[in-house]
């Protein structure tokens, strides 16, 4: 049973360019968070997912950032126009249902550097 | 707001120790608690969950309290091994209609041989 998949395991982007990190959640799960990571800080929430929706995206930032888990195929999230700030971890973690007793499992992560 | 600290922010033992993580968030009002281990340039491991209504879970060298009037829970970890190397996150579960996770900002453990 394959864990949660991320890709590319490391991105580099110019300034101003887009980024696309994909995520496949565990067999089984329907439900889908994103986490980013910035140097030296802790993991904060970024946006929670169900298939074809959008549950929650307050720790999404407003501009530039957008994320999708369509019927079919992965999770992503896309960043547009890039800037150095952006340059972090970003982990994807998934669970069977959003009930108390279920954990939520993370993926290897996506380190993005923006050059 | 939520928020999430954890002592000490490194701890550096000799192998075969038994130690003890802390974790302690200020709102009591959680849904879980988990407990994840992190090696450097890898993704996050989920060690232990304790649902709002248990006081610990065990898993092999590892227990894990929950005091949530308290606001703190501990890891600990017995007989420590090299292999126990790693950064251990604690994270609160909000019950917001879903399950978000806090995290604090981790443990980094060094265990020597």
């Amino acid at each position: 049973n394959a864990g949660v998949m991320q890709n590319p395991r490391h991105l580099v982007r110019r300034r101003g360019q887009e980024a696309r990190l994909r995520c496949s959640p565990m067999k089984g799960h329907s439900h889908v968070y994103w986490y980013r990571q910035l140097p030296e800080e802790g993991l904060k929430f970024m946006v929670y997912l169900q298939k074809e929706n959008i549950i929650d995206e307050s720790g999404m930032p407003k501009e530039r950032f957008s994320a999708e888990f369509p019927k079919e195929g992965p999770s992503i999230l896309r960043i547009q126009q890039v800037v150095r700030g952006d340059s972090a971890a970003y982990f994807c973690a998934s669970s069977r249902d959003s009930h108390s007793n279920q954990p939520q499992h993370f993926g290897d992560g996506t380190r993005l550097s923006i050059l | 707001k939520q928020e999430v600290t954890q002592i000490p922010a490194a701890l550096s033992v000799p192998e075969g120790e038994n130690l003890v993580l802390n974790c302690s968030f200020t709102d009591s009002a959680i849904y879980n608690l988990q407990w994840f281990r992190q090696d450097p340039g890898k993704g996050l491991t989920s060690l232990l969950l304790i649902q709002s209504s248990q006081r610990e879970q065990t898993s092999g060298r590892l227990n894990a309290s929950l005091d949530k009037s308290s606001g703190r829970s501990t890891l600990y970890i017995a007989a420590s091994q090299p292999g126990d190397s790693a950064t251990y996150l604690c994270a609160v579960g909000v019950n917001t209609g879903f399950q978000k996770l806090v995290f604090g900002t981790g443990t980094r453990l060094l265990v020597s041989p």
